[in-house]
């Protein structure tokens, strides 16, 4: 079946610095890949996504590539601020799913000042 | 702006009663999903409508477990004699079509559930 194994948390960074997310998958046939956040207070809502190899999505300066040879979609930003404190979520449909979605198990992100 | 909207917003209730919990989707959108997040854990995927149908309830955890949905509206998730493993804050989302795997899913607030 299909899963997603995120890195695990909590990560915590000074303002500016770089940000990687880690993600891997599993999956049978071609999935669509997803970034999902939850900001403190808010609901869930997508941050970026990918449909096939070697897409990249980006959005609010995060970006994430698809790459099927490693089955892994890393989330990136170059400079993290506050306002990116949030709680990150990988996810991926795939196969005869009917587009449900698989998650991750989510990595709280604090940026400090 | 009608995004998901989910009521109650937070439910506490006792161990052995029922419990409903209300989906609105965004309208036009056929393909409705229940999801679950226990504390501490990812979403569980429950069950899947396309229109008033449930081609997918692979997620339900029990026969306690139940849901319907009227037409391309209102969906209703229903936990009947509910046990303390139940408290979970209970996700639905909903997207235009379910049988695309690229279509980006939109989330509710969800309902906080407290099983005493």
């Amino acid at each position: 079946g299909n899963s997603v194994t995120q890195m695990e948390g909590p990560v915590t960074l000074s303002e500016e610095a770089f940000l990687t997310i880690n993600c891997t998958y599993t999956a049978t046939g071609y999935p669509s890949l997803f970034w999902y956040v939850q900001y403190p207070g808010e609901g869930l809502q997508l941050l970026l996504k990918a449909t096939k190899a070697d897409d990249k999505g980006s959005n609010k300066g995060f970006e994430a590539t698809y790459r099927k040879e490693t089955t892994s979609f890393h989330l990136e930003k170059g400079s993290v601020q506050v306002s990116d404190s949030a709680v990150y979520f990988c996810a991926l449909t795939g196969g005869t799913s009917y587009g449900k979605l698989t998650f991750g198990q989510g990595t709280i992100l604090t940026v400090h000042p | 702006g009608a995004g998901v909207s989910q009521s109650p917003s937070n439910k506490v209730t006792e161990k052995g009663k029922d419990v409903e919990l209300r989906c609105d989707p965004i309208s036009g959108h056929t393909a409705l999903y229940w999801y679950r997040q226990r504390l501490g854990q990812g979403l569980e995927f429950l069950i899947y409508f396309q229109g008033n149908s449930a081609p997918d309830k692979s997620g339900l955890p029990s026969d306690r477990f139940s849901a319907e949905r009227t037409g391309e509206s209102v969906s209703t998730l229903t936990i009947q004699r509910t046990q303390q493993e139940d408290s979970a804050v209970y996700l639905c989302a909903s997207s235009l079509v379910g049988d695309r795997n690229n279509q980006p899913q939109h989330f509710g607030d969800g309902t906080r559930l407290s099983i005493l």
